[in-house]
């Protein structure tokens, strides 16, 4: 079955300073990767995914993940941060092609310090 | 394009009683799945409907049921509620079934049972 692990419940970061995000994962078949993000009191929102291709995917605001496949990771990296970065951020995993069902990390909320 | 929208907001109910959750999908999708977020915990998928069918369920007992109706919009019912059924109940809806398309979640209930 699959599972995701996110070591990091907690990362605070100075603003415009890097972060990486850690999101681990176990499968035994072939997996699609996601990251979503919530900001305070919202739903999910879909930040970026892997399906097949190029193991390095990016958002529209800066954010980046690669997979890697021999380590079975996925993690989230962005190069400075900003204040609005402070959301709850989860990395899910679907296996397969045609799956109904995402597997969700527990979450790292990301506190930006000023 | 509205996004998906739940109500209510909030809701307080006693333990053995029953409770149904409403959710409205994003315009032009026609899929709808929902997920348990416990406090500190990631999404854990409930089920999913397409085409007023259940298509797909996680690990939950059959107190927890659904319906989806015509314009796509979808009822969550728990009967007999439990102190451990407390979460934010997250609908989200898509284009298909394949959770490879990316879903759109909404703000969410917050359900207390006690």
């Amino acid at each position: 079955a699959q599972s995701v692990t996110q070591l990091d419940s907690q990362v605070p970061v100075f603003e415009e300073a890097p972060v990486e995000l850690r999101c681990n994962y176990s499968s035994s078949v072939s997996v699609y990767l996601f990251w979503y993000v919530q900001y305070p009191n919202q739903g999910l929102q879909l930040l970026l995914k892997y399906l097949s291709g190029s193991t390095l995917v990016k958002s529209i605001n800066g954010f980046e993940a690669e997979f890697n496949k021999s380590q079975t990771s996925f993690h989230l990296r962005k190069p400075s941060v900003h204040i609005s970065d402070t959301a709850e951020y989860f990395c899910a995993v679907t296996e397969g092609f045609g799956n109904e069902k995402l597997t969700f990390g527990t979450g790292t909320r990301l506190t930006i310090i000023p | 394009e509205t996004g998906v929208t739940q109500s209510p907001t909030h809701l307080i109910k006693t333990r053995g009683q029953q409770v149904t959750l409403r959710c409205s999908s994003q315009s032009g999708h026609n899929t709808v799945s929902w997920y348990q977020q416990a406090l500190g915990q990631g999404p854990q998928f409930i089920f999913q409907y397409y085409r007023e069918e259940e298509n797909g369920r996680g690990n939950f007992p059959p107190r927890f049921s659904g319906l989806q109706f015509p314009n796509y919009s979808s009822e969550l019912n728990v009967n007999a509620l439990e102190l451990d059924d407390s979460a934010l109940y997250l609908c989200a809806s898509s284009q298909g079934t394949d959770s490879n398309y990316g879903y759109t979640f909404g703000s969410g209930t917050r359900l207390t049972v006690v």
